[in-house]
């Protein structure tokens, strides 16, 4: 059981460069969700979905997209990097809003 | 002001030493109340989850919550040099519009052996 799978492991973009942070998870879960985390700030949700096709905003949502075509895939696009987007990233998801989170092992990100 | 705050440490203590990390936080809608552990270069895991007041027992650790104080604790009875790693806690609401927890910053904790 794979549980929450990110890619890329690692990623240095030029700013004005735009990609897109892969998650997947193989245990069914409705709710998935999007954390940036930076040193002495915790955790910040960046967007979130509560099932395919339902996408919300979080805490730091400027400069990323979302979308949940599939319960399994959440991916998270940087539209136009900005060196205050290097961060680690981490997909999570759960069975409900207020279960147990699972998260991936993270995308560690530089922007130049 | 921060919702929730947490000591960023490190804290090193020695093999076999009982652990107490603690968080405070300002929301008093704040609900369930987590302790997350992540170790370097990992994603958080969870370690306890507690709703409300009181306490939670697994094992060698202990989760405690006193929303009177708006205080929570984790303790760790016989820490081990596996227990290091870095502790989040974790704290939402719950049946609100606000869907999402609030995570402290972390305590990084070292056991030496």
């Amino acid at each position: 059981n794979a549980g929450v799978t990110q890619t890329p492991k690692f990623q240095v973009l030029k700013t004005g460069q735009s990609m897109t942070l892969q998650c997947a998870q193989d245990m069914n879960h409705e709710y998935m969700s999007w954390y940036r985390q930076d040193p002495g700030m915790g955790l910040r949700l960046i967007h979130y979905s509560v099932g395919a096709g339902i996408t919300d905003q979080g805490e730091v949502p400027n400069g990323y997209n979302v979308s949940r075509s599939t319960t399994e895939d959440f991916p998270l696009r940087l539209l136009s990097a900005a060196p205050s987007q290097t961060s680690v990233y981490f997909c999570a998801s759960s069975s409900g809003i207020w279960e147990k989170l699972f998260f991936g092992s993270g995308t560690q990100l530089s922007v130049l | 002001q921060k919702e929730v705050e947490q000591d960023p440490g490190p804290l090193s203590v020695p093999e076999g030493a009982i652990v107490s990390l603690n968080c405070t936080y300002s929301n008093s809608a704040f609900q369930y109340f987590m302790w997350y552990r992540q170790y370097s270069r990992k994603g958080p895991e969870l370690l306890m989850y507690t709703y409300s007041s009181g306490n939670k027992e697994d094992g060698r650790f202990t989760a405690q919550v006193d929303k009177s104080s708006k205080y929570i604790s984790l303790f760790i009875r016989d820490s081990q040099p596996s227990d290091s790693a870095t502790y989040l806690c974790a704290m939402s609401e719950y049946n609100t519009g606000r869907r999402a927890l609030t995570f402290g910053s972390g305590t990084r904790l070292q056991v030496q052996p």
